[in-house]
């Protein structure tokens, strides 16, 4: 069973390039996020949805965009990208939006902004 | 911003030492307690989902407690191995709300 993969799993973007991380899960969860690691400052959640067709802010929104489409598919966008955007990036899921059930993380991207 | 706190920052312990640490949480709208145990270069996996006051959850020699009351929930490890160094890592949600994560305890374990 794959359960949530994130593609690419590294990479090194050009300040000022757009770039579209991608997520997909085939766990059939309604619910999925994205969240950035950083060092000191743990996982922040950059913006959520409940369900395919919604979506939501999280801490730290600002400089990302996201879709969904379907209930599978949870891209994260970066129309801009700046360097303070250097981070991991973790997509999870979680079966509803209610945070009773757990949630399962992909493998992490590796941005590096330059 | 709900503001969840997790002591100590990091831990050394020996090979066979218990350990435990501690999260803390707003104790107003209290939906869940999630427990995560981190290992480097891998994903957060779930220990344990949190939900009523007084719960206690056990796996394998890794436990948890919670008191929604006062906003707080133990993590115990009894016997520790090398293996179980990692990250351990609590989150909250008050509500219908998005986990909310502490920075997490950094634990490593001494042969």
């Amino acid at each position: 069973t794959a359960g949530i993969t994130q593609a690419p799993t590294s990479q090194i973007l050009a300040a000022g390039r757009s770039m579209t991380l991608r997520c997909t899960q085939d766990m059939r969860h309604n619910a999925m996020y994205w969240y950035r690691q950083d060092l000191g400052l743990g996982l922040r959640l950059i913006h959520y949805s409940n369900t395919a067709g919604t979506t939501g802010k999280g801490e730290v929104p600002d400089g990302y965009s996201v879709s969904r489409a379907n209930t599978d598919d949870f891209p994260l966008t970066l129309a801009s990208a700046v360097p303070s955007q250097t981070s991991v990036y973790f997509c999870a899921s979680s079966v509803t939006g209610q945070s009773f059930t757990e949630a399962f993380f992909g493998q992490g991207t590796r941005l590096t902004v330059v | 911003i709900l503001n969840v706190e997790q002591s100590p920052q990091s831990l050394h312990v020996q090979e066979g030492d218990s350990t435990n640490f501690t999260c803390s949480f707003p104790s107003s709208n209290f939906y869940a307690l999630h427990w995560y145990r981190w290992e480097t270069a891998k994903s957060p996996e779930a220990l344990f989902v949190m939900t009523l006051n007084g719960d206690e959850k056990k796996k394998g020699q890794i436990s948890a407690t919670l008191n929604t009351k006062e906003g707080y929930s133990y993590l115990y490890i009894k016997g520790s191995q090398p293996e179980d160094s990692a990250t351990y890592l609590c989150a909250f949600t008050a509500g219908n709300t998005p986990l909310v994560f502490g920075k997490g305890t950094r634990l490593s374990v001494i042969a």
